[in-house]
């Protein structure tokens, strides 16, 4: 499975800020996504983020508030623009990674990146 | 779209006692159904997936059944132990896409 990092781990920001949350992973890697899941709730996809061209955003997530960069295969940025208090939440990145056994495609996580927004 | 839902939001049982967690889903053509594991404050860990051309998999103390007909699928976890108390999330892709919608989640706790 591949090694995914999230940075920042965690931050607190004040409304009207903006904040970038990086995504490293240790090999290439085709598919990156970025999900939110607020306080006890479930996992909602955001985005695919596609590498040389835009990212492809889910019903009710747009490019204005969340916009994501995918410079190269290893590598992704989703900031969180203008936030308010309801964009409280952890953002995780997940990458799409190989499995030997058996062969196939398998869907993996990073730590995530848990933002208060006051 | 797809919609998956999960049953039931909360199980508790008696260490040593099996657990079952149902979702189902309703695009036809989903063929991929991963069960992900998240304990307190860490990220969501895979634990057993399963395909449509498969009708059930074995690892160890837990097992995926799946059901194309009726459109569902359920996690079983035989002899559990209190770590495997967690909140346990199913999914399933999106027609033709590797996306992944994702169950409400069930929270387990195993008493000892």
């Amino acid at each position: 499975s591949a090694v995914i990092s999230q940075k920042p781990s965690r931050d607190i920001c004040q409304r009207g800020t903006s904040l970038t949350i990086q995504c490293q992973v240790d090999s290439q890697v085709t598919m990156m996504f970025w999900y939110r899941q607020q306080p006890g709730q479930s996992l909602t996809l955001i985005a695919t983020a596609n590498q040389g061209s835009e990212a492809t955003y889910e019903s009710g997530f747009v490019i204005d508030k969340f916009p994501i960069s995918r410079p190269n295969l290893t590598f992704s940025t989703l900031t969180v623009s203008n936030m308010s208090p309801e964009d409280s939440s952890i953002y995780l990145c997940s990458v799409q990674g190989w499995a030997e056994n058996p062969p196939s495609y398998e869907q993996y996580f990073g730590p995530g990146t848990r933002l208060t927004v006051t | 779209g797809e919609n998956v839902e999960q049953h039931p939001s909360t199980l508790s049982v008696q260490e040593g006692d099996s657990a079952v967690i149902k979702c189902t889903y309703s695009d036809s053509a989903s063929n991929y159904f991963p069960w992900y594991k998240q304990e307190l404050g860490k990220r969501p860990q895979l634990i057993i997936d399963i395909r449509s051309n498969v009708g059930e998999k074995k690892d160890q103390r837990i097992a995926v059944t799946l059901n194309k007909t009726a459109k569902h699928f359920s996690l079983h976890i035989t002899e559990t132990q209190p770590e495997d108390s967690a909140v346990y999330f199913c999914a399933a892709t999106l027609t033709n896409t590797d996306k992944l919608i994702f169950g409400t989640g069930t929270r387990l706790q195993v008493f000892p």
